[in-house]
């Protein structure tokens, strides 16, 4: 049972643009939610976080938004750069011990 | 400041065999989570372990076990290898058990024929 969904498996955007990445989830019970970026050959790395207190976290070229009646959330990079080429998991928890993470979105910037 | 080390990167097992892998946490960090990432898919929890203790676990059969060591490094063994037991294996360490940053290792690919 996939509890997260990333249901775009790619998603390629112009250098420059913005690129929306999306990720919906079923369990109302999750209270946090993160992002990792993954590059080939690599472990993935955590690129921001968003608590369910909240509904929209900056850090730079990246905002994640959380929409909790929707049970969706976004990652927006503004602009992208041919660096965040990538794939892209979101992940969830309530218990902060245990994740749950998507299947990921493969991001293709072109410069 | 050394990242999260795993061992080995890459091995190839038989199916009725079994395997350790090794992960070193992040210099500070108490916590080590195991996650398995098949082909195509996210990576899915398996267990954690906080201060030598099992700290939660997800649903991965018995022949799934690990140990945390004193110095917070940790093993994964898998007993009586199958076939879909192929997968990346993610060792990921975080400051204490219900921090939501977890810094990844590169993961050691396992192959079983």
């Amino acid at each position: 049972d996939q509890q997260v969904k990333q249901n775009s498996p790619s998603l390629s955007v112009q250098e420059g643009r913005i690129s929306i990445l999306n990720c919906d989830y079923t369990n109302s019970m999750f209270d946090y939610f993160l992002w990792y970026k993954k590059y080939p050959a690599e472990g993935p790395t955590f690129l921001i976080s968003i608590s369910s207190i909240k509904d929209k976290n900056e850090d730079g070229r990246f905002t994640v938004f959380l929409n909790k009646s929707a049970k969706h959330l976004s990652l927006h990079i503004v602009p992208s750069q041919p660096g965040d080429s990538a794939v892209y998991f979101c992940a969830a928890s309530r218990t902060g011990n245990q994740f749950y993470f998507g299947t990921g979105t493969s991001l293709t910037v072109i410069p | 400041e050394t990242g999260v080390t795993q061992s080995p990167t890459h091995l190839i097992k038989t199916r009725g065999q079994q395997v350790t892998l090794r992960c070193s946490s992040q210099s500070g960090h108490n916590t080590v989570s195991w996650y398995q990432q098949a082909l195509g898919q996210g990576p899915q929890f398996i267990f954690q372990y906080y201060r030598e203790e099992e700290n939660g676990r997800g649903n991965f059969p018995p022949r799934f076990s690990g140990l945390q060591f004193p110095n917070y490094s940790s093993e994964l063994n898998v007993n009586a290898l199958e076939l879909d037991d192929s997968a990346l294996y993610l060792c990921a360490s975080s400051l204490n058990p219900n921090t939501g940053e977890l810094f990844f290792g590169e993961g050691s690919r396992l192959t079983v024929l």
